[in-house]
C-alpha cells in the first residue's frame, strides 16, 4: 500500500511550451501533496505545498505563475510548468501525505518526472 | 531554522568495506523526525528508515545500522560489508513535528567498487 505514481516519468519539450505533470496517490487519500525539484547532482528542494480544494503554498523564490499547481481531488495533484525554458529542465518529485495511516502523517514519494526543455 | 548537513559529498570504498555516512541536523523543535533515503541512478527515492526525536535507540537492519545521538544532533548511517548495489546517493532528511516539510541534506554519493 501507500503508492504514489507520477506521469509522465520523463518528458522532452520545446522551449516556450507548457508541460503538465501528474501526481497520484493510488491507494490512499492525500489532502496534502508536495512538489520538489532536484537539479543534477543537487538535493531536493521543496517548491510548493498543494492542498486539496485550496490554493497551493509556494516556497520563497518559486514563481507561482510559472509553476501552476492544481489539487483537484484527494488523489491527484498536477504541476504545470508554463512557458518552459531550458533552465526548467530538472527532476520533479512529488510526495503525498497519508492522513494517519500509521501513528503519524507519513509522506510517500512518487518516482519522479524528468523534464528536459530543448 | 531547520537544517541538515551531510558534509561528505562523495565516498568511494571497495566492496566488503564498512562505510559510515554522516548526518548532522539543526532544529528548535522538540518533536521531529529523521529519515534516510537512498536514490539510485533511476532517481526514485527509496525509504530506508525513520526515527522520531524521542527514540534514540539505535537500529540495525541487515547490513544497515543507524546511530542517533541527540547530544550531538547526529543521525549517522553505517553500511557493513558494502556491496556494489549499495552505490547510490544517500539523503538524510528532517521533518518537523507537524508533518509538513522535508528538509533534505545535500546528499552523499557512495561509490562501491568491486
Amino acid at each position: 500500500g501507500a503508492v504514489v505514481s507520477q506521469h509522465p516519468s520523463w518528458v522532452i519539450c520545446k522551449s516556450g511550451t507548457s508541460v503538465k505533470i501528474e501526481c497520484r496517490s493510488l491507494d490512499f487519500q492525500a489532502t496534502t501533496m508536495f512538489w520538489y525539484r532536484q537539479f543534477p547532482k543537487q538535493s531536493l528542494m521543496l517548491m510548493a505545498t498543494s492542498n486539496e480544494g485550496s490554493k497551493a503554498t509556494y516556497e520563497q523564490g518559486v514563481e507561482k505563475d510559472k509553476f501552476l499547481i492544481n489539487h483537484a481531488s484527494l488523489t491527484l495533484s498536477t504541476l504545470t510548468v508554463t512557458s518552459a525554458h531550458p533552465e526548467d529542465s530538472s527532476f520533479y518529485i512529488c510526495s503525498a501525505r497519508a492522513e494517519r495511516i500509521h501513528s503519524y502523517n507519513e509522506q510517500f514519494f512518487g518516482p519522479g518526472t524528468r523534464l528536459t526543455v530543448l | 531554522a531547520q537544517k541538515v548537513t551531510q558534509a561528505q559529498t562523495e565516498i568511494s570504498v571497495v566492496e566488503k568495506e564498512d562505510v559510515t555516512l554522516d548526518c548532522v541536523y539543526e532544529t528548535r523543535d522538540t518533536t521531529y523526525y529523521l529519515f534516510w533515503y537512498k536514490q539510485p541512478p533511476s532517481g526514485e527515492l527509496v525509504f530506508l528508515i525513520r526515527r522520531n526525536s524521542f527514540d534514540e535507540q539505535n537500529e540495525i537492519s541487515g547490513r544497515y545500522s543507524w546511530n542517533f545521538q541527540k547530544s550531538t544532533s547526529s543521525f549517522n548511517f553505517t553500511i557493513t560489508a558494502s556491496q556494489v548495489v549499495d552505490s547510490a546517493v544517500y539523503f538524510c532528511a528532517l521533518m518537523d513535528g507537524n508533518f509538513n516539510k522535508f528538509y533534505f541534506g545535500s546528499g552523499t554519493k557512495l561509490n562501491v567498487k568491486p
